[in-house]
């Protein structure tokens, strides 16, 4: 089993609508990262963060440092936001998530 | 100016050979990271790098060597490269360590025949 796990692993969504993507993991860790990787391309980190919230422009991520869970949200989704988000959790170790294919329908 | 800069993008090559993939950040982090991306594009640390300390992840083969000349490069160099270590490798720094944003390179496609 994964030290960090992902759902759902894929998801499809109409352009527009409000998409939630969920990061759990077993291990303690002092940061969480969520990651964008768009099809046949780099890797870019979307927030890294620690406690409580982030957000930037549609995007939002949270962290519950007691359940040991973060979502990423995605308000009023776009085409351009089909990308493959990964999460990874950094203690003494680097935890990745398995990733979470989207998929934004026009 | 790219922030963290890997070359080359692609490399083919024959079972048996050693290669050796560079990278290059200019954004003056202090710590610099390779991952490997398999086929079903799951990410996994290789090593890190931070103020000439070195923490490797114990599952990495040993014929995989990182190679820091400054603070600015982190070389890898593999030898006798076989078949399994086929996929994209990614380059990446961060400001203080492992709790810092990470900034990727556009990662090298080894393909080995």
């Amino acid at each position: 089993k994964n030290e960090v796990e992902q759902s759902p692993q894929n998801l499809t969504a109409q352009e527009g609508e409000f998409i939630t993507i969920n990061c759990s993991y077993s291990v303690g860790i002092s940061a969480l990262h969520w990651l964008q990787q768009h099809p046949g391309g780099g890797i870019v980190s979307l927030f890294m963060l620690s406690s409580g919230k982030k957000k930037h422009g549609r995007l939002i991520a949270t962290i519950n440092i007691q359940e040991k869970h973060s979502s990423l949200h995605i308000t009023a989704s776009h085409p351009r936001d089909s990308a493959v988000y990964i999460c990874a959790g950094t203690g003494n170790q680097f935890y990745f998530g398995t990733g979470t294919s989207l998929t934004v329908i026009p | 100016d790219t922030a963290v800069s890997q070359t080359p993008k692609y490399l083919v090559t024959q079972m048996g050979n050693d290669k050796s993939i560079k990278c290059e950040q200019n954004l003056g982090h202090d710590t610099m990271y390779w991952y490997k991306q398999d086929s079903k594009k799951f990410l996994k640390i290789m090593f890190s790098y931070n103020n000439k300390e070195l923490i490797i992840n114990e599952t990495v083969p040993n014929r995989f060597s990182p190679k820091s000349p400054d603070k600015a490069h982190l070389n890898l160099h593999i030898n006798s490269l076989e078949l399994g270590d086929s996929a994209v490798y990614f380059c990446a720094s961060s400001r203080g360590g492992w709790t810092g944003e990470l900034f990727f390179g556009e990662g090298s496609r080894l393909t080995v025949l």
